[in-house]
């Protein structure tokens, strides 16, 4: 079984257009969440969500938004997508979201989501 | 503003050579310090995580040091092979409580020839 699984895999859809790429760990992990992989192969963090709560929310446009059904669920919603919406989206997961958890830190990553915009 | 720096950004080794990635930061106040890699297509994988108080990881051929006064990591791979092959990114845990995330480095693509 696949520890964090997401999709879909790859996902091309025209300028405007809203989509959804979803995302499941099966890990029990208190914390998911959503990076954003550009052209130069930097990866940021978008959001994180910790039981279903969201604790990190960096400054992306309000067209995403991210949605937590449950703690093993962390769904990325984009609205009136844009061509530089254009990346690779990972989903990830970990124990838990704290500088003194030390190993419990340790993020479990999915196999990405190929977003191209036309 | 914490950022993190890998060079060479890209490497090209024969197979069975020793090897070193280099992996700096310009905020010593990390608490952890962790690499990974990536695989085409495929999503990232963690190898390390060096705590704030410790200065080495081992996992088998692998291992990462961590020097935060001087602001440098390092991930030795010893007697290297062709599955080494990736992307090799570094990232440093900075922030306190709710905003306690990565930090990422760009990556240095490994090349392990036969």
């Amino acid at each position: 079984d696949t520890a964090v699984s997401q999709t879909p895999k790859y996902l091309v859809t025209q300028m405007g257009n809203d989509k959804s790429i979803k995302c499941e760990q099966n890990l029990g992990h208190d914390t998911m969440y959503w990076y954003k992989q550009d052209s130069k192969k930097f990866l940021k963090i978008m959001f994180s969500y910790n039981n279903k709560e969201l604790i990190i929310n960096e400054t992306v446009p309000n067209r995403f938004s991210p949605k937590s059904p449950d703690k093993a669920h962390l769904n990325l919603h984009i609205n009136s997508l844009e061509l530089g919406d254009s990346a690779v989206y990972f989903c990830a997961s970990s124990q838990t979201l704290s500088k003194d958890a030390g190993t419990k830190n340790i993020q479990y990553f999915g196999a990405g989501t190929r977003l191209s915009v036309l | 503003k914490q950022e993190v720096t890998q060079i060479p950004a890209a490497l090209s080794v024969p197979e069975g050579e020793n090897l070193v990635l280099n992996c700096s930061f310009t905020d010593s106040a990390i608490y952890n310090l962790q690499w990974f890699r990536q695989d085409p297509g495929k999503g990232l994988t963690s190898l390390l995580l060096i705590q704030s108080s410790q200065r080495e990881q081992t996992s088998g051929r692998l291992n990462a040091s961590l020097d935060k006064s001087s602001g440098r990591s390092t991930l030795y791979i010893a007697a290297s092979q062709p599955g080494d092959s990736a992307t090799y990114l570094c990232a440093v845990y900075r922030g306190r409580d709710s905003n306690y995330q990565l930090i990422w480095g760009a990556g240095t693509k490994l090349i392990i020839k036969p």
